[in-house]
């Protein structure tokens, strides 16, 4: 059962428009959020992270925000550059009892930002 | 400063026979994971080092797999009598220790992609 799902594989937006990537969850044991950005041969990069206890992060053109009654979170992206085309990836934290954190991740979103 | 590598970045090998991939994580990050991505999937865990504490085994999917951790640094995953659905892009990521109050990002190398054939 996929515990972090983006149900959305795709996505096309033009230059200078806003991107709005989503995300839904059904751990409620998580508590902690994170979005990478992937380009092809590459490692997913790490982007933006919320706390559970916020409901709002930004970092310049990048705002995540989270909604945990609804059990969602978004990536938005203003203005979109062709430059952020990539495969954006949602992860979900949350200590397994080993004491390690592992991310589970969707299945990704691949964004496309035409000039 | 270097960031997380892993060799090699390819490896095609046949059916059954044992292969060893390499971690080198950030210095200094005491955390280091290693994870699988298959085809059209996300990022699946596999296994967990901290420090000298015992590893987090938990995501490994059969006892064809381990990996170890030698020093603290250097971290080796090795598949055993590799199947086909053993082809996948294997990432490692490390981070600094969550008990220095640090945020939960991981840094993540740039993969070996597995082929078995």
């Amino acid at each position: 059962d996929q515990q972090v799902k983006q149900n959305s594989p795709s996505l096309s937006v033009q230059e200078g428009r806003i991107s709005i990537l989503n995300c839904d969850y059904t751990n409620s044991m998580f508590d902690y959020f994170l979005w990478y950005k992937k380009y092809p041969a590459e490692g997913p990069t790490f982007l933006i992270s919320i706390s559970s206890i916020k409901d709002k992060n930004e970092d310049g053109r990048f705002t995540v925000f989270l909604n945990k009654s609804a059990k969602h979170l978004s990536l938005h992206i203003v203005p979109s550059q062709p430059g952020d085309s990539a495969v954006y990836f949602c992860a979900a934290s949350a200590d397994s009892g080993a004491g390690s954190y592992q991310l589970t991740f969707g299945k990704g979103t691949k964004l496309s930002v035409i000039p | 400063g270097a960031g997380v590598s892993q060799s090699p970045s390819n490896k095609v090998t046949e059916k059954g026979k044992d292969v060893e991939l390499r971690c080198d994580p950030i210095s200094g990050h005491t955390a280091l994971y290693w994870y699988r991505q298959s085809l059209g999937q996300g990022l699946e865990f596999l296994i967990y080092f901290q420090g000298n504490s015992a590893p987090d085994k938990s995501g490994l999917p059969s006892d064809r797999f381990s990996a170890e951790r030698t020093g603290g640094s250097v971290s080796t995953l090795t598949i055993q009598r590799t199947q086909q659905e053993d082809s996948a892009v294997y990432l490692c990521a490390s981070s600094r220790s969550l008990l220095a109050g640090s945020s939960y990002e991981q840094y993540f190398g740039p993969g070996t992609r597995l082929t078995v054939t």
